[in-house]
This record gives C-alpha cells, structure tokens and sequence, in this order.
C-alpha cells in the first residue's frame, strides 16, 4: 500500500516567521511531488511542484525533495495571516500509471 | 482562460437516488479526475479519465461511475445514494495523463438525507 503521511497539525506559527511542513512517502520509485494549498471552504490549487532531490524555491515558498529519506518539505517565509490553510502533498511514481497518491494535509495557522 | 467548471454546486439528494455531476475542464485539457473529499478521509480517488478513456481508477463500490465525450467535458454518477457519499466531489483536469499538475473546480457539495 503506497502512502503519503504527513503531520495534520495544526502547526501554529506567529507572523513573520518560517513555517516548515513535512511530508513523507513510502513508495521509493516516486518521481513527482506536489505541494497543494486549500483554504477552509475551497477547493486545492497546487503551489509548488519539484522533481529533483534538492530544493526549488518561488517566492516566500520552497520545496526541498531528499528521495534517499523520502521526504519532501515545504518552508514558507515570513509567514502571513492569508497563509493560514491546509496543506497537501501528493506524491506520484513513474511509468504509464501515475496516479496521485495524497497526504490527508497538515492544517497550516499564521497568528498575527 | 476559463477554470475547471464543476454542475451543480450544491444538491440534497435522499437515499437511494441516483446523482449525476459534470466537469467542464480548461480549455485544451484532455484529462480529467474525480475526487471525493470528506473530512475524515482526504482526497480520495474515483477516477481518471484521457481521451474518453478511464485511465486509472480508485477503489469506490461500482455505484459510483464516471464518462469522458469527445470535448473532453466529463460527467459522474453516483447510484442507489447512501449517508455516506455525503462529500465534496471535486474535478481536476490536467493537460495530459502523465503530469500531477492538477487544476481544481470548485466542487460539487452533495448532501444525502
């Protein structure tokens, strides 16, 4: 059984600061790794994707990939009020079948 | 460029009816995915489908089906409805079968009584 695990929070965290998700995936041959955000009545829009050990940064946001331990993260900077949602990791392997395997999400709170 | 749009919005339905619920995905999209999202249980997997091909599929009881047409507008049914398909049923499309790049709709808030 192929599972993404992550912590469900939630993770509060005052205004400004870093905040650090972690995820973790059990399936060694996954190739791709999606960080998705979904705001309390809203549906999930997807804020990072990364491919390669190592980090990608976009803004306030990175996503650091380790595949030897299987993790891949998400640091958001100087953490905002509107940052405050849940937070999805999806994980995918490679070949023909690439079907999403999700983390039930961490809840994310940015206190002001 | 338009969204992913999800019909209807909001519906109550009693036990054992039938429910039907559309996807209009963006434009130039081929794929589209079914989720059914309740707080307990995530996102959870219906389907996938490419070029009105079911691609993958996740493990729900056979009452729940789905289809893809030639415009890639994709539709689920859900049959004999029970309590517990009271969700969140989302639609995602994708530009093609292999990316996990997914755009959401809005969802379809199904309410069985």
């Amino acid at each position: 059984q192929k599972e993404v695990e992550q912590n469900s929070g939630p993770l509060s965290v005052p205004e400004g600061a870093i905040a650090s998700l972690n995820c973790t995936y059990s399936d060694r041959g996954s190739q791709s790794f999606f960080w998705y955000r979904q705001y309390s009545g809203k549906s999930p829009e997807l804020i990072m994707s990364i491919y390669s050990n190592g980090d990608k940064e976009d803004g306030r946001f990175t996503a650091q990939l380790n595949k030897a331990s299987q993790y891949v993260s998400l640091l958001i900077r100087d953490s905002q009020p509107s940052d405050s949602a849940t937070y999805l990791c999806a994980v995918s392997g490679a070949g023909n079948n690439r079907k999403l395997i999700w983390g039930l999400g961490t809840s994310l709170a940015v206190n002001p | 460029k338009a969204g992913v749009t999800q019909t209807p919005r909001y519906l109550i339905k009693t036990r054992g009816q039938q429910v039907t619920l559309s996807c209009s995905p963006i434009s130039g999209h081929r794929s589209v995915s079914w989720y059914q999202q309740t707080p307990g249980q995530g996102l959870q997997f219906l389907f996938e489908y490419f070029s009105e091909t079911q691609r993958n599929k996740g493990n729900f009881p056979g009452r729940f089906s789905g289809r893809q047409f030639s415009n890639s507008r994709s539709e689920m049914n859900v049959s004999t409805l029970e309590l517990g398909d009271s969700a969140l049923y989302l639609c995602a499309s994708k530009r093609d079968s292999y990316t996990g790049e997914l755009f959401f709709g809005e969802g379809s808030r199904l309410t069985v009584l």
